[in-house]
């Protein structure tokens, strides 16, 4: 079965500065979609970013963008100037291949906190 | 605006009574809804997958007699928890495919709370 690891239960960034969340996942396949998920205090799931694995170069959306390591199984997300409105739950989610399963599967998540 | 819709954003009820919980595609027709439901602090736990016209399958420990689903209509799935009991407590969130636009879409979720 498919699994979502998110090593970092808190993550804390200063206002107009970087961070990186980290997932890696386990797959056999070789064809899946990866996603970053952002869930405010609203509980509202926004999605944030999403990768094909076909796809070498990596997905940007913005101040978004991804590090995608198809080998390592790894499939960071970069917030670069974070801004107080990014703080948030932040979940990556794994989707198999096309015309397979349409569900997700999420990570445990990280809290993000954005100290003015 | 929202694309789902989820209804009630908030429910209480009394040990032992049942609660439905809606989720509607607003502009687009959905085959395919899920429904995950998610403790404090934790992650999104997929419970079944809703498919139009037939019926839902359920993720490995769901009980399907608990939590029945009905997708009837392209555009409205329904979550019903029978005889609610406290540990049923829990935010409940459903999501649609739109498949023309291949993008999936959250509805705003319901807090479950039994009394």
């Amino acid at each position: 079965a498919q699994t979502v690891t998110q090593s970092q239960p808190e993550m804390s960034v200063q206002e107009a500065e970087t961070v990186t969340l980290s997932c890696t996942y386990d797959t056999s396949e070789s064809d899946y979609y990866l996603f970053w998920y952002k869930q405010p205090p609203s509980r509202q799931m926004i999605l944030v970013i999403r990768q094909e694995a076909y796809k070498q170069q990596n997905a940007t959306e913005n101040r978004f963008s991804v590090n995608f390591q198809k080998a390592a199984k790894s499939f960071s997300l970069k917030i670069s100037d974070s801004q107080l409105g990014d703080a948030a739950m932040y979940f990556c989610a794994y989707k198999g291949p096309q015309g397979g399963s349409e569900k997700l599967v999420f990570g445990k998540g990280t809290k993000l906190t954005v100290n003015p | 605006g929202a694309v789902v819709s989820q209804h009630p954003s908030r429910v209480i009820c009394k040990s032992g009574t049942s609660v439905k919980i809606e989720c509607r595609s607003l502009d687009f027709q959905a085959t395919t809804m899920f429904w995950y439901r998610q403790f404090p602090k934790q992650s999104l736990m997929l419970m079944a997958t809703s498919n139009e016209g037939s019926k839902a399958t359920y993720e490995q420990g769901v009980e399907k007699d608990k939590f029945l689903i009905n997708h009837a209509s392209l555009t409205l799935s329904t979550l019903t928890v029978t005889s609610a009991h406290p540990e049923d407590s829990s935010f409940y969130i459903c999501s649609a495919r739109d498949y023309l636009a291949e993008k999936l879409f959250f509805g705003s979720g319901t807090q479950l709370s039994v009394l």
